[in-house]
């Protein structure tokens, strides 16, 4: 079956730090991929997507590329703020269904 | 533009209690998706209806169940409550199918929170 795994958290760090969340996937298929944010007592927010191999989808900051040949998609930010501060899951998109990982969760402090 | 909305925001029941939840899709959207989000866990796909037709199902019981009406608005309903079903139910809508189209987004409520005791 279709699985996303996802660095485990909290991942903490001092505003302006660099950003990295690892995320790796198993597919039956070519899925799309995202990244999804969730801030407390919210639902999940688009971060971005992509489509196919090489894409890079980016947002507010936020990058990542498909990498079909290491079945990743890794979340990066260059310079993280408070504002930040929320659960991450990465998702592919294969057969009408998303498949999530379990979230990583950003604490940003200053 | 209002975005998805669902009702009840929260609500608690009892085992062995039914609950129906709510979900009214972006203006336009055609199709609506239900997940269950567990406490400290990534979103569990249940249900995928598109034109009013269930077009995918995730590893639920038949306590689970969903439809569609003709205004695309959609219900779940969850049958024989049991405590493990207390749980974030998230709706999403999304314009077309959500398959693997390119461009397909889904677009999620703020959800229901079910607890139940």
């Amino acid at each position: 079956g279709n699985s996303v795994t996802q660095m485990e958290g909290p991942v903490t760090l001092s505003e302006e730090a660099f950003l990295t969340i690892n995320c790796t996937y198993t597919a039956t298929g070519y899925p799309s991929l995202f990244w999804y944010v969730q801030y407390p007592g919210e639902g999940l927010q688009l971060l971005l997507k992509a489509t196919k191999a090489d894409d890079k989808g980016s947002n507010k900051g936020f990058e990542a590329t498909y990498r079909k040949e290491t079945t990743s998609f890794h979340l990066e930010k260059g310079s993280v703020q408070v504002s930040d501060s929320a659960v991450y899951f990465c998702a592919l998109l294969l057969a009408s269904k998303l498949t999530f990982g379990t979230g990583t969760r950003l604490q940003v402090t200053l | 533009d209002a975005g998805v909305t669902q009702s009840p925001t929260h609500l608690i029941k009892t085992r062995g209690q039914h609950v129906t939840l709510r979900c009214s899709p972006i203006s336009g959207h055609k199709s609506v998706s239900w997940y269950q989000q567990v406490l400290g866990q990534g979103p569990q796909f249940i249900f995928q209806y598109y034109e009013k037709e269930e077009r995918g199902r995730g590893n639920f019981p038949d306590r689970f169940s969903a439809r569609q009406f003709p205004n695309y608005s959609s219900e779940l309903n969850v049958n024989a409550l049991l405590l493990g079903d207390s749980a974030l139910y998230l709706c999403a809508s999304s314009l077309a199918y959500l398959a693997s189209a390119v461009g397909t987004e889904a677009f999620f409520g703020q959800g229901t929170r079910l607890t139940v005791v």
